[in-house]
């Protein structure tokens, strides 16, 4: 299986101020026949059900604010909110989907400074 | 509108089997390229993935929890069902199901439903 690891495990931003969070897979999830990293990114707040946020490691899903954005490739992923907002305290977990089974990161939790 | 719904017990007791339901709409499981997965998430826990069935009727299950699953399709009722043998107290967590529409990331969850496992 391909163990995910984040980074760090949590972390505390001003509102308006940029929050990184980082991913990292025990093997490289690119794709070399496409050039695709099977990486996404999703948002769990408190009672809900996680909200997918990018995948491809970098195409956002509809309706989600531009403020998101995620890079990387081959075994090391960041997901990056530009200017934090109040509405983004959350946990964070990355996912490869390059093998069965699928696995997660173990969430980095996102609060307000 | 596309939905997903997890049903069944809230309280089972150690070593009995578990039996969840998902019950969605605005997708059906018939079509190509179309997948459901069960995935829990333990109080305060990260989420991890048990088992996925395809349109095709293909099967995968969890590395460590495979002799424990079981996973079923009826596309006539758009269910999934989910069974889980010898219940464990560190089976409590909320069970969620999820789409996924090739390749493998999940566009949409249920709600989740908690299952507590005491006697």
């Amino acid at each position: 299986d391909i163990v995910m690891t984040q980074s760090p495990d949590s972390l505390a931003v001003s509102l308006g101020e940029r929050a990184t969070i980082n991913c990292k897979s025990s093997q490289s999830v690119l794709y070399s026949s496409n050039n695709k990293n099977y990486l996404t990114w999703y948002q769990q707040k408190p009672g809900q059900p996680p909200k997918l946020l990018i995948y491809w490691a970098s195409t956002r899903e509809s309706g989600v604010p531009d403020r998101f954005s995620g890079s990387g490739s081959g075994t090391d992923f960041t997901l990056t909110i530009s200017s934090l907002q109040a509405e983004d305290v959350a946990v964070y977990y990355c996912q490869q989907y390059y093998s069965t089974p699928v696995t997660f990161g173990p969430g980095t939790k996102v609060d307000i400074k | 509108q596309v939905t997903l719904k997890e049903s069944g017990p809230a309280l089972v007791k150690p070593t009995q089997t578990l039996t969840l339901t998902c019950t969605f709409s605005g997708f059906s499981l018939s079509t190509s390229g179309m997948r459901v997965s069960w995935i829990r998430q333990p109080p305060g826990k990260a989420l991890e993935w048990l088992a996925r069935i395809d349109w095709d009727d293909d099967k995968f299950y969890s590395t460590s929890l495979k002799t424990r699953l079981t996973i079923s399709k009826d596309t006539s009722k758009n269910q999934v069902v989910l069974t889980m043998t010898n219940m464990d107290p560190v089976d409590t967590a909320t069970y969620y199901c999820a789409r996924t529409y090739v390749p493998g990331y999940f566009d949409l969850w249920g709600r989740g439903t908690l299952v507590t496992v005491s006697s």
